[in-house]
């Protein structure tokens, strides 16, 4: 069974400062990676998609990276914004089911 | 791009009712669905897949009698709470998978649904 691992659980940092938010996996067989956002009493909102044969993707300000041998990816916002504050999830498909981590959630103080 | 709808958002309703949610793709088809439930401050835990004109597949622990799933056409896909309780209020979302740019793989997620059961 995939188990999706996120560290760290809980961020605050100051407006301006880059993050780096981890996510580990336990099957490397994957389809795909993907990184999401969630607001507060929202649904999720797609940021980045790695397919298994990427290595990184990115779109504005955010870069994520995988490591699909060691089981990892790293998703990292740079010159954050206190409209980045939210949760952050990390998801792998195997077998076109979606495995979720308990997410990151981030606070950029103004 | 692909977009998810459900409906409602939020529904508060007694203990012992019924609720259904409905879960649309708006411009594709989908054939397979899926729901997942969200618990406060907790990750998003699939409940079931489901694949239109057949049964829904759940997952191991969810009660296939009380979460009852239609796929009955390839835009719809609707969940019923079946004698609900307290503590089955959650945050449900579907997702419905579609091809992207040559890829098979990818889920397109709705906004979700507040259910709070009194």
């Amino acid at each position: 069974k995939q188990e999706v691992t996120q560290i760290p659980a809980a961020l605050s940092v100051p407006e301006g400062e880059n993050l780096v938010l981890n996510c580990s996996f336990t099957d490397s067989a994957i389809y795909n990676l993907q990184w999401f956002r969630q607001d507060p009493g929202k649904g999720l909102t797609s940021l980045l998609l790695i397919q298994s044969s990427q290595r990184e993707q990115t779109s504005g300000r955010l870069n994520a990276s995988l490591d699909k041998s060691s089981g990892r990816s790293t998703l990292y916002i740079a010159a954050s914004q206190p409209g980045d504050s939210a949760t952050y999830l990390c998801a792998v498909t195997n077998d076109y089911k979606l495995s979720f981590g308990a997410g990151t959630t981030v606070t950029v103080r103004a | 791009g692909a977009v998810v709808s459900q409906h409602p958002s939020w529904v508060i309703c007694k203990s012992g009712t019924s609720v259904k949610i409905e879960c649309r793709s708006l411009d594709f088809q989908a054939t397979t669905m899926f729901w997942y439930r969200q618990f406060p401050k907790q990750s998003l835990m699939l409940m079931a897949t489901s694949n239109e004109g057949s049964k829904a597949t759940y997952e191991q622990g969810v009660e296939k009698d009380k979460f009852l799933i239609n796929h009955a056409s390839l835009t719809l896909s609707t969940l019923t709470v079946t004698s609900a309780h307290p503590e089955d209020s959650s945050f449900y979302i579907c997702s419905a998978r579609a091809p992207l740019a040559g890829y098979t793989d990818t889920q397109y997620f709705g906004p979700g649904t507040r259910l709070t059961v009194l």
